[in-house]
């Protein structure tokens, strides 16, 4: 059974910085491209950034660029989302998901919650 | 980079059927879709990737009442025999090469 569990999120003050975290399980990790998509509050889903299955091509949405940086440990199972110079707007819940190879997010995570407040 | 547009809202009778759109931008009426589903207080769910032709294929466990179908640019997901499980927002999702952006989602109503 596929499986991917997010962890990381919490309570940051603007400015501070969250290292977000991806187990996954059930699949052959290294074999597929993986993503991080957003929810804020009330809002619909908002694709983050993307990750080449051998960790070598990295793709960020234009508003995320400068701040985010996606990577991946293939010996560990375990996607990463670093996020720099929180602000307010970036309080979401964060889903890491799966890609297939012809591109659909598969599976879903059930997601990490990052409120940046003082 | 290609943009999908959906409608807000839909709603329509237990035991019903309802017919979602999705539009893709100019440039990508070709492009490879894929249909989310997302109930209240849950993470997204995977319905099914869905092609220009009309051709689809469906996540594990998706029940036979969702379907897919396409013309021109326009890429649908109908849900036949409504039930009050599927009152959830729907999403639809494309990407090209570098890029993946999802629609604003289609609350669904189920009366």
């Amino acid at each position: 059974e596929v499986q991917l569990l997010e962890s990381g999120g919490g309570l940051v003050q603007p400015g501070g910085s969250l290292r977000l975290s991806c187990a996954a399980s059930g699949f052959t990790f290294s074999n597929y491209v993986m993503c991080w998509v957003r929810q804020a509050p009330g809002k619909g889903l908002e694709w983050v950034s993307s990750i080449s299955a051998s960790g070598a091509s990295t793709f960020y949405a234009d508003s995320m660029k400068g701040r985010f940086t996606i990577s991946r440990d293939n010996s560990k199972n375990t996607l990463h989302l670093q996020v720099n110079t929180l602000r307010a707007d970036d309080t979401a819940v964060y889903y890491c998901a799966r890609g297939q190879s012809a591109g659909a997010s598969d599976y879903w995570g059930r997601g990490t919650l990052v409120t940046v407040s003082s | 980079q290609p943009v999908v547009t959906q409608s807000s809202s839909a709603s329509a009778s237990l035991g019903s059927s309802v017919k979602l759109t999705c539009t893709l931008s100019s440039g990508h009426s070709s492009n490879i879709i894929a249909w989310h589903q997302q109930q209240p207080g849950k993470a997204p769910r995977y319905l099914m990737k869905l092609e220009g032709s009309g051709s689809y294929n469906k996540g594990s466990g998706i029940p036979d009442r969702f379907s897919g179908s396409s013309s021109g640019a326009d890429r649908y997901l109908t849900i036949s025999n409504l039930q009050s499980e599927d009152e959830a927002d729907y999403y639809c999702e494309t990407w090209d090469g570098k890029t993946r952006v999802f629609g604003g989602g289609t609350k669904v109503t189920v009366l």
